[in-house]
C-alpha cells in the first residue's frame, strides 16, 4: 500500500513551458486535493475532487488546469508556466470530507 | 479573515510535555478543529480533530475550552522527531468550505536535546 504517490519530485521548467504533475493514490479515496506551498507559508488549495471526472476550484486556481479521469489519478497541468508558479506542490487524498486527509510527498518545481 | 491564531514559534525541552495552543474565537457551532503538522518540508500529517470535546489518540491529546474558542495540543512526551510546523484548522461540518482545509503560517515547535 504506497498511500499517496506524486510525479516527478523534482522540476525545472524555463518561462512558458507546459507541463503535468501526477498524483496516483491506491487507497480507494473519493476526493484529491492540489496544493502549493511557498517558502514560509501554509498550504494553498489550487483544485479539488469529489469523486472521478469532477473537479473544482479552490483559492489559488489560476495558471492551473487539473483533470480527474480514473479515481486513483488527479493530475495538475500548467500550460505555460511562470517564475509565481515556483512552488512545492503537495497532492492529498481522503476517503469523507470529514476524515483525515493523506499527503503525498510533494514536487518541487523551479520556473526560471 | 484568519480563523486561527497560533504563536509563529515554541520551544520545548525532550521529554516534556508540549503545549501548543490555538485561538479560534470566532468558530461556529458547526466548525471542527483539526491538527496537522509538517515535519522538514514533508506532506502534511493528520494529528487530531474534535468538535467540543477532549480527544485524545496515539500521537496526541486536544483540549477545547468549554467556550470553544481555543485550544491547545498536547504532545505528552516530545521527542526529537517532534520537530515540525503545527497547523491548527477549522473546518465547517457542511457547506462552503466544507471540503477543504484551510492552512495558515502554523507554529514551528523546535525540541531541544
Amino acid at each position: 500500500n504506497a498511500g499517496v504517490t506524486q510525479t516527478p519530485k523534482f522540476r525545472v521548467l524555463k518561462t512558458g513551458q507546459s507541463m503535468t504533475l501526477l498524483c496516483a493514490q491506491d487507497m480507494n479515496h473519493e476526493y484529491m486535493y492540489w496544493y502549493r506551498q511557498d517558502p514560509g507559508m501554509g498550504l494553498r488549495l489550487i483544485h479539488y475532487s469529489v469523486g472521478e471526472g469532477t473537479t473544482a476550484k479552490g483559492e489559488v486556481p489560476d495558471g492551473y488546469n487539473v483533470s480527474r479521469l480514473k479515481k486513483q489519478n488527479f493530475l495538475l497541468g500548467l500550460e505555460s508556466a511562470a517564475p509565481s508558479q515556483t512552488s512545492v506542490y503537495f497532492c492529498a487524498s481522503v476517503q469523507d470530507w470529514a476524515y483525515e486527509q493523506y499527503f503525498g510527498p510533494g514536487t518541487r518545481l523551479t520556473v526560471t | 479573515d484568519a480563523k486561527t491564531t497560533q504563536p509563529p514559534s515554541m520551544d520545548c525541552a525532550e521529554g516534556r510535555a508540549a503545549n501548543l495552543p490555538c485561538n479560534h474565537s470566532t468558530i461556529s457551532g458547526n466548525e471542527y478543529v483539526y491538527w496537522y503538522r509538517q515535519i522538514h518540508s514533508q506532506g502534511p500529517q493528520y494529528i487530531i480533530h474534535g468538535l467540543k470535546n477532549n480527544e485524545t489518540n496515539e500521537m496526541a491529546s486536544l483540549i477545547i475550552t468549554e467556550d470553544r474558542k481555543s485550544s491547545t495540543l498536547i504532545l505528552p512526551h516530545a521527542t526529537l522527531r517532534d520537530t515540525a510546523v503545527y497547523y491548527c484548522i477549522v473546518r465547517p461540518i457542511s457547506g462552503a468550505g466544507s471540503y477543504q482545509l484551510t492552512f495558515g503560517k502554523g507554529t514551528k515547535l523546535s525540541v531541544i536535546p
